[in-house]
């Protein structure tokens, strides 16, 4: 079946760094891709989304890109600060519309000080 | 932000029991959803609601049933638990005219 999938499990980097979390999805009828943000303990976090009319989407340091040629989303973090360490992952509204997401395991983005 | 909160937030039983997780919401919004998180896994759907009157499965519903009390409220039911549901379960609403999933903070089940 049609599944959403990550590149990295785990990604380090330096304080102050960009990040860049991948996330391949399979299902070509997808029109509307959400990045969650989850710190541990917690529930997800709503980041930014980004309808498949759009390749570029930028909100406070947050900006997802979507390449709908090689099925591809990314989010960009800039200037990447401790409190930003959780695990993120995107999710896909599928076939059939919005009803459903089908969601992605998750990338653990680690901070170094 | 407590739009959606979850009741209990961890809960220990014994296989056979029944439990039921409970969900609230101020959001006004008429879709609530349940999911379970499992190391490694990604969300997946057990049950959702459109409304009151309305309530589908997901791609994991067996040995789960739910309740739409309200409009602000979905209960998940395990009916005689098992150590496989041993995981984090999370409600979530969504508004009509959106696709935004919105999500509680958890319920952390150990089942023994």
């Amino acid at each position: 079946g049609e599944s959403v999938g990550l590149h990295l499990p785990t990604l380090s980097v330096q304080e102050g760094d960009n990040s860049i979390i991948n996330c391949a999805y399979s299902n070509s009828a997808s029109d509307y891709f959400i990045w969650y943000k989850q710190e541990s303990g917690k529930g997800p976090q709503f980041i930014i989304d980004i309808r498949s009319n759009m390749d570029k989407r930028q909100g406070q340091r947050v900006t997802v890109l979507l390449n709908k040629t090689v099925k591809h989303l990314s989010l960009q973090i800039a200037a990447t600060q401790p409190g930003d360490s959780a695990v993120y992952f995107c999710a896909e509204n599928g076939a059939g519309g919005g009803n459903k997401l089908t969601f992605g395991t998750g990338t653990q983005l680690k901070v170094e000080l | 932000d407590a739009d959606v909160t979850q009741t209990p937030r961890n809960r220990i039983t014994k296989t056979g029991k029944r439990i039921m997780l409970e969900c609230s919401q101020t959001k006004g919004h008429d879709r609530m959803y349940w999911y379970r998180q499992d190391p490694g896994l990604g969300l997946r759907l057990i049950y959702y609601s459109f409304d009151v009157k309305d309530i589908n499965k997901g791609e994991i519903s067996d040995g789960y049933s739910v309740s739409r009390q309200a409009q602000a409220k979905f209960s998940l039911s395990l009916e005689s638990a098992i150590p496989n549901q041993t995981a984090l379960y999370f409600c979530a609403t969504r508004p009509d005219r959106e696709e935004t999933q919105y999500f509680g903070p958890g319920t952390r089940l150990l089942v023994l």
